[in-house]
């Protein structure tokens, strides 16, 4: 069974650009998920989607940040204008349903430096 | 959610038993601890979980106390491939979110 695909795994920018990342969940998950994780700290939740629809997004940096998922399938999240401080590790998470929302199956993530 | 407390770190020699404890004293009668771990450069991954029982699977074992205010994940013979960050989680059912502290780092040595 193919896992979490995230791309791309790693991305420089400058701050003030813009970046996308894109992620492909397993087969029939339809739950969704984006964390953010932090050098030496656990992953944070950014948002969750539930097929295309917003669970909950209460920690999103809704100024900069946006996602969606559209078809209830691959999500993308992007961050314009990017800050120093969302330089982090941004993961993709998948799980089969709601009622099994702590079975999570995680993508490697995408690296993101923002100089 | 309960608040967990994770020790920073701890290590063991490879083929010995690696038991990682975790404290939720205000765990609540309908929380799961759950357990993942993370290593270097990956993503998380699912370990295990419980209500009250003890539960085992092909990767561990979790021990939950009785008044459920403290839990131990056992790995049984710890590799070097198990030199990870390993999370304890507590969380409601569906509805609630999968919060990460920042874990407990196993140390394997050879």
């Amino acid at each position: 069974e193919a896992g979490v695909a995230q791309s791309p795994r790693y991305k420089i920018i400058e701050k003030r650009q813009s970046v996308a990342f894109w992620c492909n969940p397993i087969s029939g998950h339809a739950t969704l998920y984006w964390y953010q994780q932090i050098l030496g700290q656990g992953p944070k939740l950014l948002i969750q989607f539930q097929n295309n629809g917003v669970v909950d997004d209460s920690q999103l940096p809704k100024d900069r940040f946006s996602a969606e998922r559209l078809k209830g399938v691959d999500s993308t999240l992007k961050i314009q204008p990017a800050k120093l401080e969302d330089s982090a590790v941004y993961l993709c998470a998948s799980s089969l349903r709601f009622s099994l929302a702590g079975e999570l199956f995680f993508g490697e993530g995408s690296r993101l430096t923002v100089l | 959610d309960a608040k967990t407390t994770q020790p920073p770190s701890m290590d063991c020699a490879e083929g010995r038993a690696a038991n990682l404890p975790c404290n939720h004293s205000t765990i609540s009668g309908n929380e799961y601890v759950y357990w993942y771990r993370q290593i270097h450069s990956q993503g998380p991954q699912y370990i295990i979980h419980g209500l009250k029982n003890n539960e085992t699977n092909e990767m561990a074992s979790l021990i939950i106390t009785e008044d459920r205010k403290s839990s131990t994940l056992i790995l049984p013979h710890a590799t070097l491939r198990d030199t990870a960050v390993y999370y304890c989680i507590v969380k409601t059912g569906a509805n609630s979110k999968l919060t990460f502290g920042k874990g407990i780092t196993l140390s394997v040595r050879p």
